[in-house]
């Protein structure tokens, strides 16, 4: 069965600062992965994915994410934080239908 | 480009009655449509997939009695909640795609329903 794990419900940084949110899925054929953000009150936005060809994947508003087979990892960085980045952040694998991870809240300090 | 909407983006009722959520493709034909919920500080949770023109695939333990959908054109897939309970309570996130389950799929912004 697919599934999607992310590490860490919530993820705090200082503004200018790194930042990884970590995913890890699980599945018997090479899933499609995607990483989508979600304000409060509002639906997901897509921030990039990875169907096939490159593994770095680069996306909207600074961020890129990596797809590491041998780690079954699909992990999103941005190298400077910006306060506007304090959402929450889904990684999802589709290889039949979309599956989601339990999301990660991003804080942002100044 | 690839626009989804939903009305209403908010709505409460009275328990026993009936609500019914659109979801709309603005700017692209969807084939295919999904309908999540999401409880709150939880990920979403697929609900069902519905086929343009077809009957709608329920997830294992969706009550397809009690959670209507319907996708009667290519731009629109509504979903009616039965019978309200206050249990009903969610956000509901409606997504279109061009084709397939597999393909990209588009979000609209959601609809939070209460049930009093």
């Amino acid at each position: 069965a697919q599934s999607v794990t992310q590490l860490g419900s919530h993820v705090s940084v200082s503004e200018g600062a790194l930042v990884l949110l970590r995913c890890n899925y699980s599945s018997s054929v090479p899933p499609y992965l995607f990483w989508y953000v979600q304000y409060p009150n509002q639906g997901l936005q897509l921030l990039l994915k990875y169907t096939t060809g490159a593994t770095l994947v680069k996306g909207i508003n600074g961020f890129e994410a990596e797809f590491k087979k041998s780690e079954t990892s699909f992990h999103l960085t941005k190298p400077s934080a910006h306060m506007s980045d304090a959402a929450e952040y889904f990684c999802a694998a589709n290889t039949d239908k979309l599956i989601f991870g339990t999301g990660t809240r991003l804080q942002v300090f100044p | 480009g690839a626009v989804v909407s939903q009305h209403p983006s908010r709505v409460i009722c009275k328990s026993g009655t009936s609500v019914k959520i659109e979801c709309r493709s603005l700017d692209f034909q969807a084939t295919t449509m999904f309908w999540y919920r999401q409880f709150p500080k939880k990920s979403l949770m697929l609900m069902a997939t519905s086929n343009e023109g077809s009957k709608a695939t329920y997830e294992q333990g969706v009550e397809k009695d009690k959670f209507l959908i319907n996708h009667a054109s290519l731009t629109l897939s509504t979903l009616t909640v039965t019978s309200a309970h206050p249990e009903d309570s969610s956000f509901y996130i409606c997504s279109a795609s061009t084709s397939g389950r597999r393909n990209e799929q588009f979000f609209g912004p959601g609809t939070r329903l209460t049930v009093l």
